[in-house]
């Protein structure tokens, strides 16, 4: 089974900072993956599909890249709202879906 | 509107079977898979596993096999995760998701607001 693993597991910074999380897979997995952002007692949200496609409604300061086995989120300009734990997420053909550890950033 | 709706928080002592359920609308429920993720006490994702409701084609994760059944009641849009014997680690909480196909991949649009389910003697 492919693995996720993210980097780093926290960080603290700053409103304004520019922020990069990282998602290795344990094999490549072309572009099906996902990010998703989680706040505290609330259901996850899709942030960006096909490693680099922003969903719908998603702020354009956030992005995606990456393709085969490393992956990134970036967040251009750290907002208030933006506090949060970040998931990577990818799919493979037979339905079967994975989720990495997670990245928490907080307030620095 | 899409929306997932679920159950209410449960609380189970160990041994004691559950159903919980997951009520889809603002689509049609019986063209798109339906999931379920569960969250342990302040730790991360997991999938559990999956289930088309046209025709209930399930598919589960390794970690989840045996453990759990995933049904659906198309004739109330309503997809259900079920437990025969709880145990003190299924605690956790539990979320419905509907997978959405880009062209490309799935990747989980909508969920719903997620169950409590706590198990305790």
């Amino acid at each position: 089974a492919i693995q996720l693993t993210q980097s780093p597991s926290s960080l603290s910074a700053s409103v304004g900072d520019r922020v990069t999380i990282t998602c290795r897979a344990s094999q490549g997995i072309s572009s099906a993956l996902a990010w998703y952002q989680q706040k505290p007692g609330k259901a996850p949200k899709l942030l960006i599909y096909d490693a680099s496609s922003l969903e719908s409604g998603v702020p354009s300061r956030f992005s995606g890249s990456g393709s085969g086995t490393d992956f990134t989120l970036t967040i251009s300009s750290l907002q208030p709202e933006d506090f949060a734990t970040y998931y990577c997420q990818q799919f493979n053909s037979y339905l079967l879906f994975t989720f990495g550890p997670g990245t928490k950033v907080d307030i620095k | 509107e899409v929306q997932l709706v679920q159950s209410g928080a449960e609380v189970k002592k160990p041994g004691e079977s559950l159903k919980i359920s997951c009520k889809g609308s603002g689509y049609s429920f019986t063209s798109y898979w339906i999931g379920w993720v569960r969250q342990m006490p302040g730790k991360g994702l997991e999938w559990m596993g999956i289930i088309y409701p046209g025709d209930s084609d399930t598919r589960y994760s390794p970690s989840f096999q045996g453990q759990v059944t995933i049904s659906a009641d198309k004739s109330i849009s309503t997809a259900y995760l079920q437990w025969s014997s709880l145990k003190a680690s299924d605690t956790a909480m539990y979320y419905c998701v509907r997978p959405l196909y880009s062209g490309s991949y799935y990747y989980f649009d909508y969920w719903g607001q997620g169950t409590l389910v706590t198990v305790s003697s």
